[in-house]
């Protein structure tokens, strides 16, 4: 146990739906970090928060994507208008800021979308 | 723009036998390498590496730097059919992790 947690473990919505994940990551990590990862492929970054300040975002990520971290503890990643390109397992991780390397893996959530 | 090569992108050996995982990156700011092993679920750490020359070891598997020729490896030795999954290799460039496609390994009895 990682000690990230995520919800929903899975999630099958139709095509033009909105929907939202949320992770809690580790409670003294002040990263956190959002990848996606599609079948066959290593998970790609897609955007990570220092506390509530969100630092990078990548630029693979359309408008339709966005995440916040209101209170610099759990982190939310909306994709509006989903498409079935957006079929994919999102990740969560976290870290602490100086240590990059060791972040730390929820289980992540399944999308399907249909 | 960064990126992380693995090779190749599957293997399937008998039990036993011995593989080597390769890894060339070009990450921007390098830090450390880092192996993962991934069994259709989030990812698990096996190693970090950030001196080139020295082998990090733990049981069958050992993995080296080169930082020279920015390219790593990674070894199993009397591969187990537990060693089954796909083996991630990823750059950390300070703020984030670039990872490659990764490569499927498949141990059989």
């Amino acid at each position: 146990d990682t000690g990230v947690s995520q919800d929903p473990r899975h999630k099958i919505t139709k095509r033009g739906q909105n929907v939202t994940f949320r992770c809690d990551p580790i409670s003294e990590h002040n990263r956190l970090y959002w990848y996606r990862q599609t079948l066959g492929q290593g998970p790609e970054f897609l955007t990570y928060f220092q506390n509530e300040a969100q630092l990078e975002k990548s630029r693979l990520l359309s408008d339709r994507f966005s995440a916040e971290r209101p209170k610099g503890s759990f982190s939310t990643l909306e994709i509006q208008r989903t498409e079935q390109g957006d079929s994919a397992m999102y990740l969560c991780a976290s870290s602490l800021a100086a240590q990059t390397h060791e972040q730390f893996f929820g289980p992540g959530t399944r999308l399907t979308v249909l | 723009e960064d990126k992380v090569v693995q090779s190749p992108l599957s293997l399937v050996v008998h039990e036993g036998d011995t593989v080597t995982l390769n890894c060339s990156y070009e990450v921007t700011n390098f830090r450390s390498l880092l192996w993962y092993k991934q069994e259709k679920k989030a990812p698990t750490f096996l190693f970090m590496l950030t001196s080139s020359g020295i082998e990090k070891k733990s049981g069958r598997l050992s993995s080296i730097l080169d930082k020279k020729e920015l390219f790593s490896i990674l070894n199993i030795t009397a591969t187990q059919t537990g060693d089954s999954a796909v083996y991630l290799c990823a750059g950390d460039n300070t703020d984030k992790l670039i990872f490659g496609t990764g490569t499927r390994l498949q141990v059989f009895p």
